[in-house]
């Protein structure tokens, strides 16, 4: 069974700085694919970032990229040049290729000081 | 954009009442997924759902059922509500072109069951 593991449950940044959020997953197939997902305190829940397990270069989207090592099952979320608005729940997952069932981890909460 | 509805926002049932938790989407989307999500356990899936009338057991269904008898609307179904089922319900759908198709969430129903 697969598992997603959010080793921080609670994260801090200045304004303007970079933080990284871990995660760690573990899964026995080699096609799966890898999520970061952010939860506002509006409860909206929207995708931050995406990774095709067999793609080597990291995703970037703008602010966010990723720090994807397989062999480790490392998938980390650096936030570049944070903002207010980036204060939210951070959620990782993990869903196996031709599978419907997307595992999450527990979260990680973001605070940006200004 | 797509849009994923749910009917309440906040709800407020006794114990031993039958709940119906309504989710809406405006997207023509095969899929669909009912979450609960909890301080410190992340987001579990209940039920999903991959075509009309078609469903399939979550990670934790104990205690719940579903309906989809239309494309675009996704039920969940507390047949007598207990207070471990106080929680945030998190409904969601995606298309099924590939296994790494984004997620769209409602923005929750915070149901409480006293």
């Amino acid at each position: 069974a697969q598992t997603v593991t959010q080793s921080q449950p609670e994260m801090s940044v200045q304004e303007a700085e970079t933080v990284t959020l871990s995660c760690t997953y573990d899964t026995s197939e080699s096609d799966y694919y890898l999520f970061w997902y952010k939860q506002p305190p509006s409860r909206q829940m929207i995708l931050v970032i995406r990774q095709e397990a067999y793609k080597q270069q990291n995703a970037t989207e703008n602010r966010f990229s990723v720090n994807f090592q397989k062999a480790a099952k490392s998938f980390s979320l650096k936030i570049s040049d944070s903002q207010l608005g980036d204060a939210a729940m951070y959620f990782c997952a993990c869903v196996q290729g031709g599978s419907e069932k997307l595992v999450f981890g527990k979260g990680t909460k973001l605070t940006v000081n200004p | 954009d797509v849009k994923v509805t749910q009917s309440s926002r906040y709800l407020v049932k006794r114990t031993g009442e039958k709940v119906f938790l309504e989710c809406v989407q405006d997207m023509d989307h095969e899929n669909m997924f009912w979450y609960r999500q909890d301080p410190g356990l992340g987001l579990r899936l209940i039920y999903f759902s991959y075509d009309v009338k078609m469903k399939e057991k979550g990670d934790i269904p104990e205690g719940y059922s579903v309906s989809r008898e239309k494309k675009e609307r996704f039920s969940l179904i507390l047949e007598s509500a207990s207070t471990n089922q106080t929680s945030m319900y998190l409904c969601a759908s995606r298309n099924t072109v590939s296994t790494n198709e984004k997620l769209f969430f409602g923005s929750g129903t915070q149901l409480s069951v006293l």
